[in-house]
């Protein structure tokens, strides 16, 4: 129990559809991360939040579409996408983002996602 | 760039002392972090260097040498539960005030009886 949780754990969509992956943490944390994780690849930072307001956007396609409605829930909405987009998505949350003192990322159990 | 490098697997005994290695080439360094990975299961936070020199947390230990960009991670005692997926990660400065975690692949460990 990592205190990070995630729903679905696996999900299988089509190309067309619309689905949300949601996340939770209980750790009182402020920075909030979506990850994805492909194999032969290394971890993909997507987005960051910090106090709900989102604070990095790595260049990921507008298929992808965050939400921070608060500080304990994150939200990734899916809709068009595409067989390459089939990875582990990982939210993450952390205390804080900045600052000097080392901070550890505390990691969801994931979803596997699968596009047809 | 931001780049790091790790050997993609090793394989060790049980009860034997393993060292895994990471290489980088990052601006802005912030510290590197270790987390362990088991198949199918989220990463998890094992250690964290921002100063050189060597951390030691139970029978797991992280060295760092921020003029040679090197790490390792010294696996001690090692038991068959220590079969996962050690990644290492850089932490750099970012946008602002914030700061980041680029990640290397990972170095898939198997220990053997």
């Amino acid at each position: 129990e990592t205190g990070v949780t995630q729903t679905p754990r696996h999900l299988v969509m089509g190309m067309t559809n619309k689905k949300s992956l949601k996340c939770e943490q209980h750790l009182g944390h402020n920075a909030m991360y979506w990850y994805k994780q492909s194999a032969k690849k290394p971890l993909e930072l997507m987005f960051v939040y910090s106090l709900e307001e989102r604070v990095e956007n790595n260049s990921v396609p507008s298929r992808f579409s965050p939400e921070c409605p608060n500080s304990s829930h994150l939200f990734l909405h899916l809709h068009t996408l595409q067989p390459e987009d089939s990875a582990l998505y990982l939210c993450a949350s952390s205390t804080g983002t900045s600052g000097g003192a080392a901070y550890e990322q505390y990691f969801g159990p994931g979803t596997r996602l699968t596009v047809t | 760039g931001q780049n790091i490098d790790q050997p993609t697997e090793m394989t060790a005994t049980e009860g034997a002392i393993v060292q895994i290695n990471c290489t980088y080439q990052t601006s802005g360094f912030n510290g590197l972090f270790w987390y362990q990975q088991h198949a199918g299961e989220a990463p998890t936070f094992l250690s964290y260097n921002v100063l050189d020199g060597l951390e030691e947390k139970g029978r797991f230990s992280s060295f760092l040498s921020r003029s040679k960009g090197y790490s390792y991670l010294l696996l001690k005692e090692l038991q068959m539960k220590d079969s996962a997926s050690y990644l290492c990660a850089v932490r750099v400065r970012g946008a602002g005030n914030n700061r980041k975690l680029i990640w290397g692949l990972g170095t898939s460990l198997a220990v053997n009886p």
